[in-house]
């Protein structure tokens, strides 16, 4: 079964930026993973925040980013506020399923 | 409002069954699919299947660690989805969350599912 792997936590200064990464052990992730993100703050419910790897909910901040970096998925944060101290989640399309990975915790200091 | 609303969560031993609920509004219930993802406590997401729209004839497909144990169905006359889960299992313990469309673009509030004697 395919396995996602996320890195499991980045530090990042306020009004830095910082780039999350998504990799598939099957290989190099495409477009065709239909990669997608989601914020988690702790007692919450997931929010979407980036669908099809580029692609903006209405609600998404203009400071999220998707694209593919290096054969995987990727999440940018610019201009990271207090607020986006979060675990982040992707999830693939791989074989009929869909995966998570493992989450990475986004610390603000 | 688009909403999405869990219910169903509880105690239940070992061994036992368990359905649970997500009633949607705010939006075209019958025309998405709907998921259903778990988290233990303390860990990450897990996504545990979908229930594909009337336009895909309801296509069901699940999480290998779930399949043939828990089932997906819907009624898209009260806009509400079902999951029931069979032969539970201590494992089986998690915040189970409902969340529509392919991009799970909205997520319900979850509902604790505890396995245990």
């Amino acid at each position: 079964q395919t396995v996602v792997t996320q890195e499991p936590s980045l530090t990042v200064s306020p009004g830095g930026t910082v780039t999350l990464t998504c990799a598939s052990s099957t290989g190099a992730v495409t477009s065709g993973y239909y990669p997608n993100w989601f914020q988690q703050k702790p007692g919450q419910a997931p929010r979407a925040l980036i669908y099809s790897t580029t692609n903006k909910h209405p609600w998404t901040p203009a400071r999220f980013s998707g694209s593919l970096l290096g054969g995987k998925a990727a999440l940018t944060l610019s201009g990271v506020q207090p607020e986006d101290e979060a675990e982040y989640y992707c999830l693939l399309y791989s074989g009929g399923a869909l995966i998570f990975g493992g989450g990475t915790k986004v610390t603000v200091l | 409002e688009v909403q999405l609303v869990n219910s169903g969560g509880g105690l239940v031993q070992p061994g036992g069954s368990l359905k649970l609920s997500c009633a949607g509004s705010g939006f075209s219930f019958s025309g998405s699919s709907m998921n259903w993802v778990r988290q233990a406590p303390g860990k990450g997401l897990e996504w545990v299947g979908r229930i594909r729209s009337t336009a895909n004839n309801y296509a069901t497909e699940y999480g290998a660690s779930v399949k043939g144990k828990f089932t997906i169905s819907r009624d898209d006359s009260k806009n509400t989805a079902y999951l029931q889960m069979n032969s539970l299992k201590s494992e089986d313990t998690a915040v189970y969350y409902c969340a529509t469309g392919d991009a799970l673009d909205i997520w319900g509030q979850g509902t604790m599912v505890t396995v245990s004697s």
